[in-house]
């Protein structure tokens, strides 16, 4: 089985530049959740989608946005790049709106440099 | 602010002996924890998880210990192998904020062959 996949694994922009990161959570799963891993630090909560719906948002500026389709893969949106939105970007999928009791399970990762 | 953290950056055990991993954690609403373990270029991998109804979870050579009182857990690795070699994070929620989980800075553990 398929796990979480990620697309593009690497990618380079520049500044003001916008950028698009998908998604496609393991089959069945119905949540997707976007993290942020800078350099040296832990992962850090951007957006949760489930049955296509926001479902929480962590503490990102607008220029983030994602969204989810109907089947359940993502997108991830950054405009108006700045040398800080050099991270990792993470995708992780769960059957459902909550994980108590089970896991999130991740993709590999977009790496994502701004020059 | 730092929900979670781990104050070690990096640890290195000689094999066959025991690694512990600590994580301290502010927020008293979190009951459900995860530890993951991730290689350089690949996503984090899940290891185990405890919720707040524990004090303790087993799973292999991997068990973690949940102190409520003293908002901390541990992950002991017993015994380590160097195929453990890797960055762990540990990391936390409260029941009723879907996936959003607050994740530590990492600690690196080297294992010694």
């Amino acid at each position: 089985d398929a796990g979480v996949t990620q697309s593009p694994t690497h990618l380079i922009k520049t500044r003001g530049q916008q950028v698009t990161l998908r998604c496609s959570p393991i089959s069945g799963h119905k949540s997707v959740s976007w993290y942020q891993q800078v350099l040296g630090q832990g992962p850090q909560f951007i957006f949760q989608y489930y049955e296509k719906e926001e479902r929480g948002r962590g503490n990102f500026p607008d220029r983030f946005s994602a969204r989810q389709f109907p089947n359940y893969s993502s997108e991830l949106n950054v405009n108006a790049l700045l040398l800080g939105d050099s991270a990792l970007y993470l995708c992780a999928s769960s059957l459902g709106l909550n994980t108590y009791g089970g896991e999130l399970f991740f993709g590999e990762g977009s790496r994502l440099t701004v020059l | 602010d730092q929900q979670v953290k781990q104050n070690s950056p990096s640890l290195s055990v000689q094999e066959g002996r025991i690694s512990i991993l600590n994580c301290d954690y502010t927020n008293s609403m979190f009951d459900y924890f995860l530890w993951y373990k991730k290689y350089p270029a690949e996503g984090p991998t899940f290891l185990i998880s405890i919720s707040s109804i524990k004090d303790k979870n087993e799973d292999g050579r991997f068990t973690v210990f949940l102190n409520k009182s003293a908002k901390h857990l541990s992950l002991h690795i017993v015994p380590s192998q160097p195929g453990d070699s890797a960055v762990y994070f540990c990391a936390a929620s409260a029941g009723n904020t879907g996936n959003q989980f607050y994740f530590g800075t990492g600690t690196s553990l080297t294992v010694i062959p």
